[in-house]
């Protein structure tokens, strides 16, 4: 089984950056995601992590480390509209490739 | 092609009633999967499907849930004797062969009164 946790709630100001942190426990190890998702719609992708290290695009990074069970999603230059929940999830070894998320966590940017 | 297609979006129903709602994957998409979401939690997997054949279903799914994707394009998940703890957004999800990133649907919003 899988065990993912992040925190429930963020703040942050515009303009500014933010880290979201997310830790996991799992017998096997095939993957960490990071889905964005506005209230009401559906989880869109962000990033996608297998190998240790930083993934950039954008504004948005993604960093991995295996060995701690730990990634975060780093936000820079925060906007109004980056006010979402942000989903970790982890995809375990095997062949149904089926990732597990966790709660997310929800971010609020205010002016 | 315009993505991962759900109906109805929203639906009403009285405990003990039946629901079926649809999916329609992005056409090429062979992986379709099933998650149920509750305010304030990550989406929780129900079932997965690679074209046809249904390969894994979640213990928590219990016998009153059965979902189909008869011939490898569309699916349908329905909800027998609805009880009050199924109100949630059900989610689709569908992926290709060769990619892990999961391509979701917006979802139909379940209400059981």
């Amino acid at each position: 089984g899988q065990n993912i946790d992040q925190p429930t709630e963020m703040t942050a100001t515009e303009g500014a950056i933010v880290q979201i942190n997310c830790t996991y426990q799992t017998s096997g190890f095939n993957g960490l995601f990071w889905y964005q998702q506005h209230a009401g719609e559906a989880p869109t992708f962000l990033s996608y992590n297998v190998l240790d290290g930083l993934e950039e695009k954008g504004r948005f990074s993604s960093f991995l480390s295996r060995s701690k069970g730990y990634s975060y999603l780093l936000l820079k230059e925060l906007q109004m509209k980056d006010s979402a929940s942000y989903l970790c999830a982890v995809r375990d070894v095997g062949g149904s490739y089926i990732p597990t998320f966790g709660r997310g966590t929800s971010l609020i940017v205010h002016p | 092609d315009t993505g991962v297609s759900q109906d109805p979006r929203h639906k009403i129903t009285k405990r003990g009633q039946n629901v079926t709602f649809r999916c329609d994957p992005i056409s090429e998409h062979n992986r379709l999967y099933w998650y149920r979401q509750t305010l304030g939690q990550g989406p929780e997997f129900l079932t997965y499907f690679q074209n046809e054949a249904q390969l894994e279903k979640s213990r928590l799914l219990s016998d009153r849930f059965s979902a189909e994707r008869p011939k490898g394009s569309f699916s349908t998940l329905e909800i027998q004797r609805t009880e009050q703890g199924d109100s949630a957004m059900y989610l689709c999800a569908s992926s290709p062969q060769t990619e892990y990133e999961q391509y979701f649907g917006p979802g139909t919003r379940l209400t059981v009164t």
